[in-house]
């Protein structure tokens, strides 16, 4: 079965430089969501898109915008990136809008030199 | 964490015994969902109890959900090494636009063969 798609799954880049990162959800998903892990941490709830508008907006950055475009795939886009945005990011994806299941993506990992 | 703590935030237990893992969160909620994670991979849903449930058993999982202590817990009965893994809750908050998942800070869990 189709899973979750993140692209890429390992990024580098040096401070003050900008980062887009891709998310496919899965087929007929119609809510995208965007987490931030740090090492360690739990996941921490950065934005949401439901049918292709932001739905939810939680601890993202204004250095930080996503969109979800109409093939349904979203980009997280990071400018500026500090040092402290190393993380793994995590897209999932979830039927229906109702939160009742995630759907994890594998994740990108991003270290800022 | 952005939703609640987890309780511990460390587990070392035998294969075949039990292990449980408890959760607190502030808000109120429409649903709790528990999810897995092994080290540097996507999380993957486990078990989900409703509001209106006090209680959820699938396979060697069982879930308990106080409202009115605004927790749950998640019993994992005859561990296994492969049990192995991060255990985070997550709640779908009642308001809001209802697309914003918020996770605990996790129990790390280690079942030693």
């Amino acid at each position: 079965a189709a899973g979750v798609i993140q692209s890429p799954r390992h990024l580098i880049k040096e401070k003050r430089e900008t980062a887009t990162l891709k998310c496919y959800p899965i087929p007929r998903h119609d809510t995208v969501y965007w987490y931030q892990q740090g090492p360690g941490q739990d996941p921490q709830f950065l934005i949401s898109f439901y049918e292709k508008m932001q739905s939810d907006k939680g601890s993202i950055p204004d250095r930080f915008s996503a969109q979800q475009f109409s093939d349904y795939h979203s980009e997280l886009n990071m400018s500026s990136l500090e040092l402290g945005d190393s993380a793994l990011y995590f897209c999932a994806s979830s039927p229906d809008g109702e939160n009742e299941k995630l759907f994890f993506g594998s994740g990108t990992q991003l270290s800022v030199l | 964490s952005q939703q609640g703590e987890e309780d511990p935030q460390a587990l070392s237990i035998q294969e075949g015994e039990n292990a449980t893992m408890n959760c607190s969160y502030k808000t109120s909620i429409n649903n709790l969902q528990w999810y897995r994670q092994n080290s540097g991979r996507g999380l993957v849903h486990l078990i989900l109890i409703r509001s209106n449930e006090r209680e959820k058993h699938s396979g060697r999982l069982r879930v308990t959900l106080d409202t009115s202590k605004k927790s749950s817990s998640l019993l994992i009965t005859a561990s296994r090494a492969a049990d192995t893994a991060s255990y985070f809750c997550a709640t779908d908050a009642s308001w809001g636009n209802n697309n914003d998942m918020r996770f605990g800070a996790g129990t790390r869990l280690t079942v030693k063969p």
